[in-house]
C-alpha cells in the first residue's frame, strides 16, 4: 500500500516567521512530487512540484525533496495571514497516473 | 486560457439512486483525472482518462464508471449511491504524466 504520512497539525505560526511542512512517502521508485495549497471549502491548487533533489524556490516558497530518506519538505518564508489553509502533499504513482495524497497539514498564520 | 471546470458545484441524492458528474479539462490538455475527497482527508484517486481510454483506476467499485470525449472532457458516473459516497468529487486535467489542475468540484451529498 503505497501512502503518504503528513502530521495533521495544526501548525501555528506568526506572521513574517517560517513555516515548515514535512512530508514522507513509501513508495521507493516515486519520481514527481507535489505540493498543492487548499482553502477550506475550496479545490487544491498546485503551488509547486519537485523532481529531483535539492531545493526549488518559487518566491516565498522552497521545496526540498531527498529521494534517499523519502522526505519532501515545504518552506514557506515571510508567512502571511493568507497563507492559512490546508497544504497537501502529493506523489506521483510509479505508472504516472494517480497522485497519491497525505491528509494535509492545517497551517494557521497569527496577524 | 480556459481553467478545468465541473458541474454541477452541489448535489443532493438519495441512497440507491444514480449520479453523473461533468468536467472540462483546461484548454491543450487531454488528460482527464477524477478524485473522491472526504472531509478531513486527502483527495482519493478513482480513474483517470487519456485519449478517451481508461488509463488507471484507484480502489473503487465497478459502480464507479466513467467516460472521456473527443474533446477531452469527462463524466463521471455513481451507480446505486451509498451514504459513504458523500464527499467532495474533483476533476483534474493535465497532459499524461504531467502536472495535473483541478477544477472548483462537485460537493455531493447522499441522504
Amino acid at each position: 500500500q503505497k501512502e503518504v504520512e503528513q502530521n495533521s497539525g495544526p501548525l501555528s505560526v506568526p506572521e513574517g516567521a517560517i513555516a515548515s511542512l514535512n512530508c514522507t512517502y513509501s513508495d521507493r521508485v516515486s519520481q514527481s512530487f507535489f505540493w498543492y495549497r487548499q482553502y477550506s471549502g475550496k479545490s487544491p491548487e498546485l503551488i509547486m512540484s519537485i523532481y529531483s533533489n535539492g531545493d526549488k524556490e518559487d518566491g516565498r516558497f522552497t521545496a526540498q525533496l531527498n529521494k534517499a530518506s523519502q522526505y519532501v519538505s515545504l518552506l514557506i518564508r515571510d508567512s502571511q495571514p493568507s497563507d492559512s489553509a490546508t497544504y497537501l502533499c502529493a506523489v506521483n504513482s510509479q505508472a504516472g497516473t494517480a497522485l497519491i495524497f497525505g491528509k494535509g497539514t492545517t497551517l494557521s498564520v497569527s496577524s | 486560457e480556459t481553467g478545468v471546470t465541473q458541474s454541477p458545484t452541489h448535489l443532493i441524492k438519495t441512497r440507491g439512486q444514480q449520479v453523473t458528474l461533468r468536467c472540462s479539462s483546461q484548454s491543450g490538455h487531454n488528460t482527464v483525472s477524477w478524485y473522491q475527497q472526504a472531509l478531513g482527508q486527502g483527495p482519493q484517486f478513482i480513474f483517470q482518462y487519456y485519449r478517451e481510454e481508461e488509463n488507471g483506476r484507484g480502489n473503487f467499485p465497478p459502480r464507479f464508471s466513467g467516460l472521456q470525449f473527443p474533446n477531452y472532457s469527462s463524466e463521471l458516473n455513481v451507480n446505486a449511491l451509498e451514504l459513504d459516497d458523500s464527499a467532495l468529487y474533483l476533476c483534474a486535467s493535465s497532459l499524461v504524466g504531467d502536472e495535473q489542475f483541478f477544477g472548483p468540484g462537485t460537493r455531493l451529498t447522499v441522504l
